[in-house]
């Protein structure tokens, strides 16, 4: 089973940018990766940011972006607000699975 | 509005049994491709299975730590989804959500413990 892999913390300066990025232990992530994000607050379940690498929800803040960057699926946050501090996870689908990445914990300070 | 609810979480020995019920509403259901989730206490996100619409033939996946003991399905009549879980081990506790597209259920809280 693939392995993939996040940055296990980050720190943004609110009204800063940041770039979480999401790799796989197959190589570069690609579009047919289908990768999604998902932003999970302590207490509560997961809700969905970013699907199919940049397609963003009715309810995705405009400061979140999804893309590819380096081999690999990217969220940008560009003027963070002290409500983002929360855990992101991103997932990737493969042929019969698919697998979340460890999560990122992202702190606004 | 979309809505999923989880329901049939509770205590269960190591070796045990339980079948979880997601239901849906808000959304065609009959075509949607639906999956479980897990998450352990503390711990991250972990994708269980898919099973996918009827009309896509309804084959499974699963992740490889419950290959052969969980088992998912669903009842197009009623609007639901169901996973059912045998042979339970410790490290199965977890909370269980249920996820069609965007929307995720509130999960429900099994716990594997003698």
């Amino acid at each position: 089973q693939a392995v993939v892999t996040q940055e296990p913390s980050l720190t943004v300066s609110p009204r800063g940018t940041i770039t979480l990025t999401c790799g796989s232990s197959t190589g570069a992530v690609t579009s047919g990766h289908y990768p999604y994000w998902f932003q999970q607050k302590p207490g509560q379940a997961p809700r969905t940011l970013i699907y199919h690498t940049s397609n963003k929800h009715s309810w995705t803040p405009a400061r979140f972006s999804g893309s590819l960057l380096g081999g690999k699926a990217a969220l940008t946050l560009s003027g963070a607000q002290p409500e983002d501090e929360a855990e992101y996870y991103c997932l990737l689908t493969y042929s019969d699975s698919r697998v979340f990445g460890g999560g990122t914990k992202l702190t606004v300070l | 509005e979309v809505q999923l609810v989880e329901s049939g979480g509770g205590l269960v020995k190591p070796g045990g049994s339980l079948r979880l019920s997601c239901a849906a509403s808000g959304f065609t259901f009959s075509n949607a491709w639906m999956n479980w989730v897990r998450q352990a206490p503390g711990k991250g996100l972990e994708w269980v299975g898919r099973i996918k619409s009827k009309a896509d033939g309804e084959t499974t996946d699963y992740a490889a730590p419950v290959k052969g003991r969980f088992t998912i399905s669903r009842d197009d009549s009623k609007n639901t989804l169901y996973l059912q879980m045998n042979s339970l081990k410790t490290e199965d506790t977890a909370v269980y959500y249920c996820i069609t597209g965007p929307t995720w259920g509130q999960g429900t809280l099994v716990t594997v413990s003698s």
